[in-house]
């Protein structure tokens, strides 16, 4: 069965206090593997996507890297707006559905 | 901009009511989806849609129906027979393969 899990289920860290997410998957045939950010009362924005293992994706503070059993969130020198809820997701190939992990809660405090 | 609206925001539901929530999506994708989020919990799947006459279960369908009938909506009903409607529903769509772009929710509540 497909499934996505995410650690921790909550991160405090300090400002400028470098860590990383967690995302273990076991999925038929990976289509893609996408990270996300959400603000509460909001949807998900998304962050990255990777396709094969040995990927890495990079944006600011945020660097995002694949292996076949997991993806790594690392964050670095985080600040205060990065607190949020980071979402990992998959996609199997050869269908439409995407399987969601339950999320890492992050605070940032300054 | 293209984008996913949702509407209303916030919502409330009388007992023995159906609420419709409302999807649009501007960005020409063919497949649209319906989440429900619990706190604490993950996203779950409602039900999904390839293309357009046509959808799928998701995960926890039971107490919910949608229709597609043009590729830019796809909306969800809520009926009386979900006991526990309470939560936050979240609309998304993508192209296969490529990452979901999602609206900003509607939160529905019990009256």
């Amino acid at each position: 069965e497909d499934q996505v899990t995410q650690s921790p289920e909550a991160l405090r860290l300090q400002e400028g206090e470098s860590s990383s997410l967690n995302c273990s998957y076991t999925v038929s045939g990976l289509r893609g593997l996408f990270w996300y950010r959400q603000d509460p009362g909001k949807g998900p924005e998304f962050l990255f996507t990777l396709y094969s293992a040995g990927e890495e994706k990079e944006k600011e503070r945020l660097k995002a890297t694949l292996t076949k059993k997991e993806s790594f969130l690392h964050i670095t020198a985080p600040k205060p707006e990065d607190s949020a809820t980071y979402l990992c997701a998959v996609q199997a190939g050869g269908t439409y559905k995407y399987i969601f992990g339950t999320g890492t809660r992050l605070k940032v405090l300054a | 901009d293209g984008g996913i609206t949702q509407s209303p925001k916030y919502l409330f539901r009388k007992e023995g009511q159906n609420v419709t929530l409302s999807c649009e999506q501007n960005l020409n994708h063919d497949a649209m989806y319906w989440y429900r989020q619990d706190p604490g919990q993950g996203l779950r799947l409602i039900y999904y849609s390839q293309i357009v006459n046509d959808f799928q279960k998701g995960d926890i369908a039971e107490g919910y129906s949608v229709s597609r009938e043009k590729k830019e909506s796809f909306p969800l009903t809520v009926t009386s027979a979900q006991k526990n409607p309470t939560a936050f529903y979240l609309c998304a769509s993508s192209r296969q393969g490529q990452p979901q772009h999602f609206g900003d929710g509607t939160r529905l509540s019990i009256l």
